[in-house]
Formats: structure tokens, C-alpha cells, sequence
């Protein structure tokens, strides 16, 4: 089955800095990567995702990349601000959804 | 669109009994459901994956026997813990799939258990 590695487990920014996750992937048949963002005790909200037809994809101040040969994704955020503290799920799945796996989480934490 | 709850959004009950939690699609049908379970400061765990009309499928050291899961209808799956011990305390989260959406899974708010 799938297995998703996520780095780093912790990351603290000034706000205005960026902010990069990564995740990799075992399973060359993923073709769907959603990210996550948690915030403590409530449901894991989809920020971004991209299809394995593309190579990059963009919403305003957050972006994901995808290298499918090298079988790894990235986040990226830019000009963080506080709100953007939380945690941050990458995922990894098929179409239909039939097997999606987690990352085990980046605790992002954003100074004022 | 695509709107999942869950009842109850916590509970409490005591070691030895059972207790069931339900996953709605509220303006969908989800033909597929998920259950996952969070320990704190940890990553969502899939624990079966939920299939109207047909047993569910378990993950790995998930007791099937222990957690029952139901999926009767197109717009609703239950999970019951069956004789729920501390260590059965989690945040219970499921989520549905929308085939219209067929990349896409949609969380409900979770369920906090307390085993006491």
C-alpha cells in the first residue's frame, strides 16, 4: 500500500516568511495529492491539491509542486501570517479515493 | 455542497459498553465512506473503508469485531465500538466520497471519544 513520509514534524516562521513542507510517496499509481490544514479539534480542510498530470499549481499565497519521478510534493506559503498556524496534513491516493494515505502532520507555527 | 456530519460530536461512556457514531452525507450520496481515528498530536489512521450494501474493509490491526461498521444506506455509515475500553479513546473522523467529485473526500466534524 501507499506509505507518506512528511517533513519536517514542526516548523516555526516569522510571519511574512514562507513556509515549505514536503511530503513523498511510495506508490508510482498516486495520482492525487490534497493537503490538508487542521486546526486542533476540528476536521482537516482541503487548502490545495494537484493531479499528477501537472506539475505545480497555485491559490493566491499557497502552492504545490509535484516531481512525479522523484515521487515527492511540496507546499509552499508564502507571506505567512498567524492564522496560518495549525497543522498541515499531504496526502496521497488514487483515483476514487480507495486508499488515501496521511503524512503524519507539520505543526506550522506562525509569529506575530 | 458536498456537507458531511457526524453525531455525536462528543461523548463520554464508561469501560465495557458501546457506543455508535454516525457519519451523514447531507446533500450527496456517498457510495464510499472512510473512518479514521486521531490520537492526539498524531496523524488521521485510516481504520476501514465503508461501502453501501457491502461489508466494510479493514485496515491492518483494526479488530473488525471491535469496531462494526454499517453502511445501509447511500447517505449514512455507523461505526460502534463495541465494548470501548480506555485505550479506544480518539477523535473519531469519517469522511465521504462523492462520485461526482471522484478525487475528492469530504470530512465530516469528528467525534471526541472518552472511555472512562
Amino acid at each position: 500500500g501507499e506509505n507518506v513520509e512528511q517533513h519536517p514534524s514542526t516548523l516555526s516562521v516569522q510571519e511574512g516568511d514562507s513556509a515549505v513542507i514536503k511530503c513523498t510517496y511510495s506508490d508510482s499509481a498516486s495520482n492525487y495529492f490534497p493537503w490538508y490544514k487542521q486546526e486542533l479539534g476540528k476536521r482537516p480542510q482541503l487548502i490545495i491539491d494537484i493531479r499528477s498530470n501537472v506539475g505545480e499549481k497555485k491559490d493566491q499565497r499557497i502552492a504545490v509542486t509535484l516531481n512525479k519521478t522523484a515521487k515527492h510534493f511540496s507546499l509552499h506559503i508564502t507571506e505567512t501570517q498567524p492564522e496560518d498556524s495549525a497543522v498541515y496534513f499531504c496526502a496521497a491516493t488514487r483515483y476514487n479515493n480507495n486508499d488515501m494515505r496521511f503524512g503524519a502532520g507539520t505543526r506550522l507555527t506562525v509569529k506575530p | 455542497g458536498a456537507v458531511v456530519s457526524q453525531h455525536p460530536s462528543w461523548v463520554i461512556c464508561k469501560s465495557g459498553t458501546s457506543v455508535k457514531i454516525e457519519c451523514r452525507s447531507l446533500d450527496f450520496q456517498a457510495t464510499t465512506m472512510f473512518w479514521y481515528r486521531q490520537f492526539p498530536k498524531q496523524s488521521l489512521m485510516l481504520m476501514a473503508t465503508s461501502n453501501e450494501g457491502s461489508k466494510a474493509t479493514y485496515e491492518q490491526g483494526v479488530e473488525k469485531d471491535k469496531f462494526l461498521i454499517n453502511h445501509a444506506s447511500l447517505t449514512l455509515s455507523t461505526l460502534t465500538v463495541t465494548s470501548a475500553h480506555p485505550e479506544d479513546s480518539s477523535f473519531y473522523i469519517c469522511s465521504a466520497h462523492d462520485l461526482r467529485r471522484p478525487y475528492e473526500q469530504y470530512f465530516g466534524p469528528g467525534t471526541r471519544l472518552t472511555v472512562t
